[in-house]
């Protein structure tokens, strides 16, 4: 079955740690995208890729790194930069970016906790 | 400023009530607006797209309708397992990123 495999499901960060969340499409999508979910808010953007090799900022990269080395990655290091990690991570592909005919397609997203 | 809003932000119906939840939202020129389903600890679900004025669409319980300033999603005779928040979004004027609601918990109780 294609779809988005985000892990680990569940992560807890020290203070002070850099931590990778990771995201893996087999949709053969040229465009990924993560969010951050908080209560009571609508998703936020914070890196997406159109493309392998490229990558932008999208509303909150503050605190937040992304790679896209292969078509089918785009993982996310959340530094200890970001001091309120606490959030739930959704990772999201689409065929591309500038398609708005096209729906984004979603992992079961990362829960990231503060130790 | 482009904005989406979703209301009510809960809405507890009994099994079989329909109702309807709200999205409205400011983009100026609308290039589509999807409704999305999201289970508790899971990625939110595509439902639908719609692209202009007038159209609905449908799937089993569910029916989507679009007008210039908003949509709806209708359900009708809902059994608790329709209970999910449900999302919408709009792509920005911009740039064709997505906005999106803050969406409607709904519960169907049994």
């Amino acid at each position: 079955d294609g779809g988005i495999t985000q892990s680990p499901k569940y992560l807890f960060r020290k203070e002070g740690q850099n931590v990778t969340l990771s995201c893996e499409q087999n949709l053969n999508h040229d465009a990924m995208y993560w969010y951050r979910q908080d209560p009571g808010q609508g998703l936020r953007l914070i890196y997406y890729s159109q493309i392998v090799n490229d990558f932008q900022k999208g509303d909150i990269a503050e605190g937040y790194s992304v790679s896209r080395e292969k078509k089918e990655s785009f993982p996310l290091t959340v530094t200890s930069a970001q001091k309120n990690p606490t959030a739930f991570y959704l990772c999201a592909s689409s065929i591309e970016v500038r398609n708005s005919n096209q729906p984004q397609h979603f992992g079961d997203g990362t829960r990231l906790s503060i130790l | 400023e482009d904005q989406v809003t979703q209301s009510p932000e809960a809405l507890r119906l009994q099994e079989g009530e329909s109702s309807s939840l709200n999205c409205s939202y400011t983009v100026s020129g609308l290039r589509g607006l999807f409704w999305y389903r999201q289970d508790p600890g899971k990625g939110p679900e595509f439902l639908f797209t719609l692209y202009s004025a007038g159209e609905e669409k449908e799937k089993e319980r569910l029916k989507a309708t679009l007008t210039k300033k908003e949509s709806f999603l209708h359900i009708t005779a809902p059994k608790p397992e329709d209970s999910a928040t449900y999302l919408c979004a709009v792509p920005m004027d911009s740039n064709y990123q997505l906005i999106w609601g803050a969406g409607t918990k709904l519960i169907i109780k049994p």
